[in-house]
């Protein structure tokens, strides 16, 4: 089956300083899975950060980046320059077509603390 | 923005008792999903559907059955709860499930004592 692997449970970083958060995944499929990272902040929902359906490609959106890399099967977040408004935590996902339709699995999640 | 809602809230029960938890998408969205959140695990998948009448096995099945009565209605039931269920709940709806990204209810906080 698919699975999707975050390896830290929470990470600190300082403001201004770059970030990475990673993300590999493991699929049975024949066919390349899409990957996401979502997003929870403080007080709000599970939201879509960003979305990446083709191999080779980069997503990007709110200064966050991550490139789909079938070679390493990872998908890593990353951000040059974070910000407090940052703290949240990350989740990333796989999502695959199989005989039971589409179906959509998460990782662990990273807990990102930004400090001032 | 697609409107996913969940009932109850929070929920208390006594173990072995009878739990629904609800949810209703009015977006015609075909794909919804339940998940449970924990510590440590993140969202675990237990029960999917592709539209009304339409059930997929999750990851994490066990003890939870699940029914899509309508296009907009997916319902999660124990029907003998365990301390093990305790957890939070998240419904989340999709459109047509290709590459779309999910919508998600503000969850359920289920209590098992």
């Amino acid at each position: 089956g698919d699975s999707v692997t975050q390896t830290e449970g929470q990470v600190t970083v300082s403001e201004s300083k770059s970030l990475i958060i990673n993300c590999t995944y493991s699929t049975t499929s024949i066919a390349y899975p899409n990957l996401f990272w979502y997003v929870r902040y403080p007080g709000e929902g599970l939201q879509l950060l960003l979305k990446v359906i083709t191999a080779g490609q980069k997503g990007s959106s709110r200064g966050f980046e991550a490139t789909y890399n079938k070679e390493t099967t990872s998908f890593h977040l990353q951000k040059a320059s974070v910000q407090e408004s940052d703290s949240a935590v990350y989740y990333c996902a796989l999502g695959d077509h199989n005989t039971g339709g589409y179906k959509v699995v998460f990782g662990s999640g990273t807990r990102l603390l930004v400090s001032p | 923005e697609a409107a996913v809602t969940q009932s109850p809230r929070n929920k208390v029960t006594v173990t072995g008792g009878n739990v629904t938890l609800s949810c209703r998408q009015t977006n015609s969205h075909n794909y919804m999903y339940w998940y449970r959140q924990d510590t440590g695990h993140g969202l675990r998948l237990i029960h999917y559907s592709y539209g009304a009448g339409n059930l997929q096995i999750g990851d994490v099945p066990d003890g939870y059955k699940a029914t899509r009565t309508t296009q907009e209605d997916f319902f999660l039931l124990l029907e003998l709860a365990s301390p093990s269920q305790t957890s939070l709940y998240f419904c989340a709806s999709s459109d047509e499930g290709a590459n779309e990204r999910l919508f998600f209810g503000h969850g359920t906080k289920l209590s098992v004592l």
